[in-house]
């Protein structure tokens, strides 16, 4: 099945500063690619999303980058603030066509004021 | 839109007993509803898809007779934990696929409930 892999478990940036979070996944057949975003307690929020058609993504301080050759993608966000601190989940499509997801660990993100 | 709610929000109930979570799709019809499971500080791990009239199908390792899924319609899903048990505590979290018809991947999530089983 469908495998994915998530980096770092944790990241601590100085508020301003860029943040990046990679994954991986096993699939070759995947074809689409969530980020989710989740405060303590509360549901999972899509932040932005990018299928297999697209090497890029952008919106606002958010953006994907997909590399389908190496199966990995990646989130980065600029100009981090303090309401950016959360949890981060990517996750991975279970083959062409599917709607089932496979999550990543998640990454618990702290921006530093 | 695209809204999905869950209740309850949080529910205790004692060792041998049954729990009713329900899910629903507030102002879509949901082709496809997923019940997750995630544990404090872990991932969210997907226990089962279910789609409108059909039965659902479980991941590898649930047991579809203690957790009962029942999609009755296009806008309702329910998952009963059947005699609870401690380890049987976690956080739930549904979520609804659909929106923009077939094609359409986004998972919509409700807000979660939390299980204790005493």
């Amino acid at each position: 099945g469908e495998n994915v892999e998530q980096h770092p478990s944790t990241l601590s940036v100085q508020e301003g500063d860029s943040a990046v979070i990679k994954c991986t996944y096993s699939d070759s057949a995947s074809n689409y690619f969530p980020w989710y975003k989740q405060e303590l307690g509360k549901r999972p929020q899509l932040i932005i999303d990018i299928r297999s058609n697209v090497g890029e993504k952008k919106d606002q301080r958010i953006a994907v980058t997909l590399n389908k050759t190496a199966k990995h993608f990646s989130l980065h966000i600029t100009e981090t603030q303090p309401e950016d601190s959360a949890v981060y989940f990517c996750a991975a499509s279970r083959g062409a066509g599917s709607y089932q997801l496979t999550f990543g660990k998640g990454t618990k993100l702290s921006v530093i004021p | 839109g695209a809204v999905v709610s869950q209740h309850p929000s949080w529910v205790i109930c004692k060792s041998g007993t049954s729990v009713k979570i329900e899910c629903r799709s507030l102002d879509f019809q949901a082709t496809t509803m997923f019940w997750y499971r995630q544990f404090p500080k872990q991932s969210l791990m997907l226990m089962a898809t279910s789609n409108e009239g059909s039965k659902a199908t479980y991941e590898q390792g649930v047991e579809k007779d203690k957790f009962l899924i029942n999609h009755a319609s296009l806008t309702l899903s329910t998952l009963t934990v059947t005699s609870a048990h401690p380890e049987d505590s976690s956080f739930y979290i549904c979520s609804a696929t659909g929106l923009a018809g077939v094609g359409s991947y986004e998972q919509y999530f409700g807000p979660g409930t939390r299980l204790t089983v005493t």
